[in-house]
């Protein structure tokens, strides 16, 4: 069974520029976590997806940060404009109906702002 | 406001050495204790988890003691490998609170021969 799949693994950009992410889950999981996980530091949640809602998105700094999961199954995490504070690992996660304690993680996108 | 408090925030023992990680946590609410386990380049991945009705959790090298009374709990790994050389956060989360996993800092462990 393929992991959860994240796309590209590594980017860098200079400051002001857009970035965007993808996450493809586990096929079947119906929840969808991105995280953001500092150096040195644990994982922290962005906003999680119920299927194509939104169902806590309380840490996503809004101004910059903009998230879709439109067809309720991949998904695309887009800053713009992306501030030398952004830069950090971009993680997703996905779990199954009913077990969403269990979190399954991909392996992140580690973004450079320049 | 840090949740869910870790340390050591780095580790070395040798070669069948027991390391022992200690986490504690704020949120009386939390109802499910899980510890992952993060390789460089790699997402976190579960390793164990435990919730509240037990005091200690076994799954083949790896044990999670729990302390409800003190909100702490802990994580053993007996007979150590060199493979076990990773970072582990534990977390903490609550299904009145969806779900959401508060990770601690993380702790770096480094197995020598």
């Amino acid at each position: 069974e393929a992991g959860v799949v994240q796309s590209p693994r590594y980017k860098i950009i200079e400051k002001k520029q857009p970035v965007a992410f993808w996450c493809n889950p586990i096929s079947g999981h119906n929840t969808l976590y991105w995280y953001r996980q500092n150096l040195g530091q644990g994982p922290e949640l962005l906003i999680r997806y119920e299927n194509e809602e939104a169902v806590d998105d309380s840490q996503l700094p809004k101004d910059r940060f903009s998230a879709e999961r439109l067809k309720g199954v991949d998904s695309t995490l887009k800053i713009q404009p992306a501030e030398l504070g952004d830069s950090a690992v971009y993680l997703c996660a996905s779990s199954a109906p009913g077990h969403d304690d269990v979190q399954y993680f991909g392996p992140g996108t580690r973004l450079t702002v320049t | 406001q840090q949740q869910v408090k870790q340390s050591p925030q780095s580790l070395i023992v040798q070669k069948g050495g027991i390391p022992i990680i200690n986490c504690a946590y704020e949120n009386t609410a939390f109802d499910y204790f899980p510890w992952y386990q993060q390789f460089p380049g790699k997402g976190p991945a579960l390793l164990i988890a435990i919730r509240p009705d037990v005091s200690e959790k076994k799954e083949g090298r790896f044990t999670i003691s729990f302390n409800k009374s003190a909100k702490q709990f802990s994580l053993h790994i007996m007979d150590s490998q060199p493979g076990d050389s990773a970072t582990y956060f534990c977390a903490a989360s609550s299904s009145g609170g969806g779900n959401k996993l508060t990770f601690g800092t993380g702790t770096q462990l480094k197995v020598e021969l």
